[in-house]
């Protein structure tokens, strides 16, 4: 079975610029999550969807954040404009919520961005 | 706020040995997971084992096995007869199992584990 899938896996871009992380769940969970991990701040959850409706986005940083989930295969993240500070490990992970329970996160293998 | 500590920020072990890591959480809820997730260099996230709070019985996976103390808030990370593949950061990770609660895993910092040959 295909796991979560990510891309790009590696991003180089320049401050200003407009990045867009995608992510692709594994069939048939209903739960993504967009985490993010740095040196300083250690993993943090950006935010999350369940049934492809934001439940918890209490982590995006500010409004140069954003991310959308059209539907049950495809979420992306959209960082514009693009800051030093946003360089970091971005994790998509999915998993199955049934009877208002959520069962374990898989994660991808993550996207390594930079920003110079 | 829940918060997962992890006090060993590096560690290391001969290999076939046994090692130990260590995690403690805090929270107020009854229902909640626990779990270790392995980041090898790839960086790739892999779960190692996940404990249900309302389960006495300590989760075992082959080599890996866990000391749950839920009145300490400790949840500790046993590895048997290390392998040079263990190698990697491992990150304590707490989740809430409450109907309807946030599914929100909370990390620890991590520990890098080494494995000498």
């Amino acid at each position: 079975d295909a796991g979560v899938i990510q891309s790009p896996r590696h991003e180089v871009t320049e401050m200003g610029q407009e990045v867009t992380l995608r992510c692709k769940p594994i069939s048939g969970h209903n739960s993504l999550f967009w985490y993010r991990q740095t040196m300083m701040r250690g993993l943090e959850l950006l935010i999350y969807f369940n049934n492809n409706v934001p439940i918890d986005d209490s982590g995006m940083p500010e409004d140069r954040f954003s991310a959308k989930m059209p539907n049950a295969s495809f979420s992306t993240l959209k960082i514009q404009p693009s800051e030093p500070r946003d360089s970091a490990v971005y994790f998509c992970a999915s998993s199955l919520r049934v009877a208002g329970v959520g069962e374990t996160q898989y994660f991808g293998p993550g996207t390594r961005l930079l920003v110079l | 706020a829940q918060t997962v500590t992890q006090s060993q920020p590096e560690m290391s072990v001969q290999e076939a040995e046994t090692v130990t890591l260590s995690c403690t959480y805090d929270t107020s809820e009854s229902d909640y997971y626990l779990f270790w997730y392995k980041q090898p260099p790839s960086r790739q996230m892999i779960l190692v084992i996940r404990q249900e709070a309302y389960k006495q019985q300590n989760a075992t996976e082959n080599r890996f096995s866990v000391n749950f103390q839920k009145a300490a808030k400790s949840f500790s990370l046993k590895i048997s007869d290390s392998q040079l593949g263990d190698a990697a950061m491992y990150f304590c990770a707490y989740r809430s199992s409450t109907q309807g609660g946030s599914e929100k895993l909370v990390f620890g910092k991590g520990t890098k584990l080494t494995v000498n040959p």
